[in-house]
C-alpha cells in the first residue's frame, strides 16, 4: 500500500514569489492535514482538509492556503514568499474525520533566497 | 508555556542502553498519546499510539502515559544505532489529526 506522497521534494524560491506543494494521501484516506516544521517551532498545524471542505485552520497568515480535490488529493500554496518561510511542509492523511492516526509523508522542503 | 514540553536533547547513549524519553503536558484534555520517529531528511512515522493512561508494549518500545502527573514516556530496550533519530511525543484531545499538539522533538544519537 504507498504511503502519503508528496511532491516537489526540494525546492528554492526567492522572496515574493509562491510556491505550489501537491500532497497525495493513502489510498482509501479522506482526510488531509498540513503542517509546517522548522528548528525552532517544531511541527506545526496549517490546515486539515476533509471531503474537500477546511475543516480547521492553524494560526497562520493568509499566505497560506490549501485545498483538496475530490479524490483526496491536496494543494497547499503559500503566496509573497517570505524568508522566514523555509521549512519542511508535510502532509499527513488519516482514514476519516475521526481516525485515530496520522501518517505523514517525507515532505517538501522549501527554501526561500 | 507551551501546552507540550519535551526536551530537544541531543541525548547520547552507549548501543544496548535503556533510553528514556519523555514529555510533560499541560492539557488535562488530553486523551490521545503518539510516539513519532522522525529520520533526517524524512517524515516522522507512527511508532506507538496510546488512549488515556496505562502502558503500551511493542517489540523494544514501551510507551506509559500517567495522566495524573500529565507525563508520558517513551523507553526503548536494548538501543541500535538505527534508532538515532528524533522522537516526536504528540497528544490530543480527540483522535483525528486536528489539535494534535507535538512537542519539539528529542534528538538521540545510539554509538556502536
Amino acid at each position: 500500500k504507498a504511503g502519503v506522497t508528496q511532491t516537489p521534494r526540494y525546492l528554492i524560491k526567492t522572496r515574493g514569489q509562491q510556491v505550489t506543494l501537491s500532497c497525495s494521501p493513502i489510498s482509501g484516506h479522506r482526510s488531509v492535514s498540513w503542517y509546517q516544521q522548522t528548528p525552532g517551532q517544531g511541527l506545526q498545524f496549517l490546515f486539515e482538509y476533509f471531503s474537500e471542505t477546511q475543516r480547521n485552520k492553524g494560526n497562520f497568515p493568509g499566505r497560506f492556503s490549501g485545498r483538496q480535490f475530490s479524490n483526496s488529493r491536496s494543494e497547499m500554496n503559500v503566496s509573497t514568499l517570505e524568508l522566514g518561510d523555509s521549512a519542511l511542509y508535510l502532509c499527513a492523511s488519516q482514514m476519516g474525520s475521526s481516525g485515530n492516526t496520522i501518517y505523514f509523508g517525507e515532505g517538501s522542503w522549501l527554501t526561500v533566497v | 508555556q507551551k501546552e507540550v514540553e519535551q526536551d530537544p536533547g541531543p541525548l547520547s547513549v552507549p548501543e544496548g542502553a535503556i533510553v528514556s524519553l519523555n514529555c510533560t503536558y499541560s492539557n488535562s484534555a488530553f486523551q490521545y498519546f503518539m510516539w513519532y520517529r522522525q529520520y533526517s531528511r524524512k517524515g516522522p512515522e507512527l511508532l506507538m499510539y496510546t488512549y488515556s493512561s496505562g502502558n503500551k508494549e511493542d517489540g523494544r518500545f514501551t510507551a506509559q502515559v500517567d495522566k495524573s502527573s500529565k507525563y508520558i514516556s517513551l523507553f526503548i530496550r536494548d538501543s541500535q544505532p538505527s534508532d538515532s533519530a528524533t522522537y516526536l511525543c504528540a497528544m490530543s484531545a480527540r483522535p483525528g489529526g486536528f489539535k494534535t499538539i507535538f512537542g519539539a522533538g528529542t534528538r538521540l544519537f545510539v554509538k556502536a
